[in-house]
């Protein structure tokens, strides 16, 4: 079955870590991103891709870097500089970087830091 | 600056009602998309509808039925003879400055009781 994967489910790292969160599709699409969710708050773009080996940083992208090595991964590493890491974190492809493309999700990472 | 509003975080029904859940969008652009998804607890979310901004025709799926309406700047979306499975967090979403960037209202979250 095609679809967008995202691993772990849950993710737990001391403060001062860096950790990568995991995205793969197998849909074939161009585009990927990462969104952020806080409880009670919509999603909020870090960073996307339209192709590989290009990126750009979304609304929200300090603290976070990702690559786009392969069509089908997007990882995303939240570093040390991030000073709120604690959130639920969404991975979604779609066909190519166009307005009227529907986005694809990933079940999501929720990552806490303790 | 693009913005969708959401104006309720939160409505509980019994099961059969009908329920709308509101939109109201802010863009300058004259050519944009709008979009509604759903999160059912599993945490992914679900393309429910896109709408492009030269198509103001009301579109009805079964149980769903949206209206887009510009001279409002809303694109409402109502849910006929609700159902337990309905039960979900609701995002309204513009298309941002003609890219595939998406703009996220903070949700909606409905739950529907047996």
């Amino acid at each position: 079955d095609g679809g967008i994967t995202q691993s772990p489910k849950y993710l737990f790292r001391k403060e001062g870590q860096n950790v990568t969160l995991s995205c793969e599709q197998n849909l074939n699409h161009d585009a990927m991103y990462w969104y952020r969710q806080d409880p009670g708050q919509g999603l909020r773009l870090i960073y996307y891709s339209q192709i590989v080996n290009d990126f750009q940083k979304g609304d929200i992208a300090e603290g976070y870097s990702v690559s786009r090595e392969k069509k089908e991964s997007f990882p995303l590493t939240v570093t040390s500089a991030q000073k709120n890491p604690t959130a639920f974190y969404l991975c979604a492809s779609s066909i190519a970087g166009l307005p009227y493309n529907e986005q694809f999700f990933g079940p999501g990472t929720r990552l806490t830091v303790l | 600056a693009q913005k969708v509003t959401q104006a309720q975080t939160e409505i509980s029904v019994v099961e059969k009602e009908d329920v709308t859940l509101d939109c109201v969008y802010e863009t300058r652009d004259t050519t944009y998309y709008l979009f509604w998804y759903k999160q059912p607890p599993s945490g992914e979310l679900v393309f429910l509808i896109r709408r492009n901004s030269f198509d103001e025709q009301n579109e009805i799926s079964g149980r769903y039925s949206w209206n887009f309406q510009k001279s409002t700047s809303s694109f409402n979306f109502t849910i006929t003879a609700s159902q337990v499975v309905d039960s979900a967090v609701y995002f309204c979403a513009l298309s941002k400055g003609g890219s595939e960037k998406l703009v996220f209202g903070k949700g909606m979250k409905l739950t529907v009781n047996p």
